[in-house]
């Protein structure tokens, strides 16, 4: 079946832009992660959502960050007045039901702030 | 704080070979571990995912759990240069986040 897939995959911004993120998950996949990788870094935990609610959005790392979940599907993260330290690969994961299932990632956007 | 600690490498090993991929974890919660391969330029993809004390074998994919000593490896046997990529070790409790670590990088060299 259809994997997580994520749209635009590339985006270039000038600095002080708002830009919009989406992910749409497996389909049936209760459990939706945004992370941010920069280049060469480890994964860093944005946020995640059960259905459309966020119960851990500890990882967003300024108020200029927000995400959405609706319909229990697909998310929109975004990014207000865009900054340099932005730029990175921005990755959406989705999990099925149940402790023993497993997340899968979608391929990224790749976020360049001008 | 959960951490996952993994050696960044990278680990160099001849085709053929058996390559070793080491991980410890600091949360004793944990209770499922995953190993992902991350091409670079490529998101994470899912190699094994293991949750009972002991071996899991997948092909060529041994994933070794102890989680006494709360640790975690990953075996790749008959190593090819297709296999060079950096792994990812992540462990998740009740929380259902996983903590990442940074990852190992693995070169295969004919």
């Amino acid at each position: 079946g259809a994997g997580v897939s994520q749209s635009p995959s590339n985006k270039v911004t000038e600095k002080g832009k708002d830009v919009e993120l989406r992910c749409d998950p497996i389909s049936g996949h209760t459990a939706l992660y945004w992370y941010r990788q920069s280049l060469g870094q480890g994964l860093e935990f944005l946020i995640y959502f059960q259905g459309n609610s966020a119960p851990d959005k500890s990882g967003l790392p300024s108020d200029r960050f927000s995400a959405e979940r609706t319909g229990g599907s697909v998310s929109t993260l975004t990014i207000q007045r865009t900054q340099q330290e932005d730029s990175a690969v921005y990755l959406c994961a989705s999990r099925g039901v149940g402790l023993t299932d497993t997340q899968y990632f979608g391929p990224g956007t790749r976020l360049t702030v001008l | 704080q959960k951490e996952v600690e993994q050696n960044s490498g990278p680990l160099s090993v001849p085709e053929g070979a058996i390559a070793s991929l080491n991980c410890t974890y600091s949360d004793r919660g944990s209770q499922s571990f995953f190993w992902y391969r991350q091409y670079s330029g490529k998101s994470p993809e899912l190699i094994m995912f293991i949750y009972s004390n002991g071996d899991k074998e997948d092909g060529r994919f041994t994933a070794q759990l102890n989680k006494a000593s709360q640790y975690v490896s990953l075996l790749i046997r008959d190593s090819q240069p297709s296999d060079s990529a950096t792994y990812l070790c992540a462990a998740r409790g009740g929380s259902y986040i996983p903590t990442f670590g940074r990852g190992t990088s693995l070169i295969v060299h004919p």
